[in-house]
């Protein structure tokens, strides 16, 4: 079965400091891995997934596959970047996509 | 508004109401959903619908009734709901692919008396 583990659920950290949200998944094929991101009053929106290798607002994140993790990762954390932070996971290869959330962290930037 | 859309926002109701939720999406998108989003508890799938036809019910009580109408809207019917349904109900959309990204709409709030 699939599952997603977020063991923090709150997290803070000093502006410009690094930040990391951990994310571990359990899939016994072969994963497609998202961070969604909810800012405060707006509504749950896509950051970045695996298949894209990509950096979006300073944030990457790397498929372990070894240690089925897919942490979320930025150098020097910024004030707009607080909210909440979920990380989800994919489980079908064709056709909709379910997926599947952690609990979410809440990521709180101190000025 | 462009994207998904969800009406209404707000929705209060008792054990015996019936009541319905409504969600629209003008992406072009093929697959819409709907999700539960309670306090203390991951964001739960609830219904896929992929074309129309619904391929995948999570185990949800009978007293939520989806329907889909078109690759464009999609409601979520309540009747004889339990308080602890009281919960933020999401929709999205995306298209067919596991890697496609889900568009969410702003969620009704539903609390029932």
């Amino acid at each position: 079965a699939q599952r997603v583990t977020q063991p923090e659920k709150l997290l803070s950290v000093f502006k410009g400091a690094p930040v990391e949200l951990k994310c571990n998944y359990s899939y016994s094929g072969s994963p497609e891995l998202f961070w969604y991101v909810q800012y405060s009053r707006q509504r749950l929106q896509l950051l970045l997934r695996h298949i894209s290798r990509e950096s979006i607002k300073g944030f990457t994140a790397d498929l372990n596959k070894g240690e089925t993790s897919f942490h979320l990762k930025k150098p020097f954390a910024q004030e707009e970047d607080s909210a909440m932070y979920y990380c989800a996971l994919s489980g079908r290869p064709t056709g909709a996509n379910n997926l599947f959330f952690g609990t979410g962290t809440r990521l709180t930037v101190i000025p | 508004e462009t994207g998904v859309t969800q009406t209404p926002r707000h929705l209060v109701m008792g054990m015996t109401n019936k009541k319905s939720l409504k969600c629209e999406q003008h992406l072009g998108h093929n697959a819409m959903y709907w999700y539960k989003q309670s306090a203390k508890k991951p964001l739960e799938l609830m219904f896929v619908y992929n074309f129309k036809e619904q391929t995948e019910n999570n185990s949800v009580p009978s007293r939520f009734s989806p329907e889909c109408p078109n690759s464009s809207h999609l409601f979520l019917h309540l009747h004889t709901l339990q308080p602890e349904d009281s919960a933020l109900y999401l929709c999205a959309s995306s298209g067919l692919a596991a890697t496609d990204t889900q568009y969410f709409g702003p969620g009704t709030r539903l609390t029932v008396l």
